[in-house]
């Protein structure tokens, strides 16, 4: 079965401070799927990346950047320079390939809330 | 805009009454789910579809049911509203795998049961 776990629940920082939030995976399937999620106050999910299993390459978009491990099944992101406009609920989920509905399992979510 | 249109945006009901949540996409995916949201636990799967005619459960599905007539439309419906039901919705429509593989979600659905 698929689990994701985001320990942290509640991030405080102050603008320009890096920030990462931790995301570790339980799967037994070879071939998955992660991704991290943006919630907004406003409540819609933002698509944030997308990252398949035999693809350990970290990634950076701008102040984003994700560093993939399989070796300890972690899927970290890290914002540099955090703003304002940060402030959200972050969620890391798994999709297995062998998922007949193609059902994306989230962690709890990280509510990051960046003080001016 | 393409995308995928959820609505309500919010909804009251009283314990015990029924109603439908919509969900459409025009991106003529044929994987199309729903999910809840509950402080703390992320989002679940309540139901799925793989395509018109055809749907499954996912991980809570107690006292909900859904349909698949045509590729576009997939709603929820709430059978007999309970407390345990108040929850943010969402839709999300699923571009197959491969290069697009991913996810597209509605805006969500907020519903209160009193």
């Amino acid at each position: 079965a698929q689990k994701v776990t985001q320990a942290q629940t509640e991030i405080s920082v102050v603008e320009k401070e890096d920030v990462t939030l931790d995301c570790v995976y339980e799967t037994r399937d070879t071939t998955y799927y992660l991704f991290w999620y943006k919630q907004p106050p406003s409540g819609e999910l933002v698509f944030l990346i997308r990252r398949n299993s035999f693809d350990e390459q970290n990634e950076i978009s701008g102040r984003y950047s994700w560093n993939f491990q399989k070796s300890t099944s972690s899927f970290n992101f890290t914002i540099t320079a955090s703003q304002v406009v940060d402030s959200a609920v972050y969620f890391c989920a798994l999709s297995e390939a062998n998922n007949a509905g193609n059902m994306l399992t989230f962690g709890g979510g990280t509510r990051l809330m960046v003080k001016p | 805009n393409a995308g995928v249109t959820q609505t309500p945006k919010f909804q009251v009901l009283k314990t015990g009454q029924s109603m439908t949540l919509q969900c459409a996409q025009d991106m003529n995916h044929e994987y199309m789910s729903w999910y809840r949201q509950d402080p703390g636990m992320g989002l679940r799967l309540i139901h799925y579809s793989v395509g018109a005619g055809i749907t499954d459960q996912g991980e809570v599905p107690n006292g909900y049911n859904v349909s698949r007539s045509t590729t576009e439309d997939f709603p929820l419906r709430l059978l007999s509203a309970a407390p345990s039901q108040t929850s943010v919705y969402f839709c999300a429509s699923v571009a197959i795998r491969g290069l697009n593989y991913g996810y597209t979600f509605g805006s969500g659905t907020r519903l209160t049961v009193v």
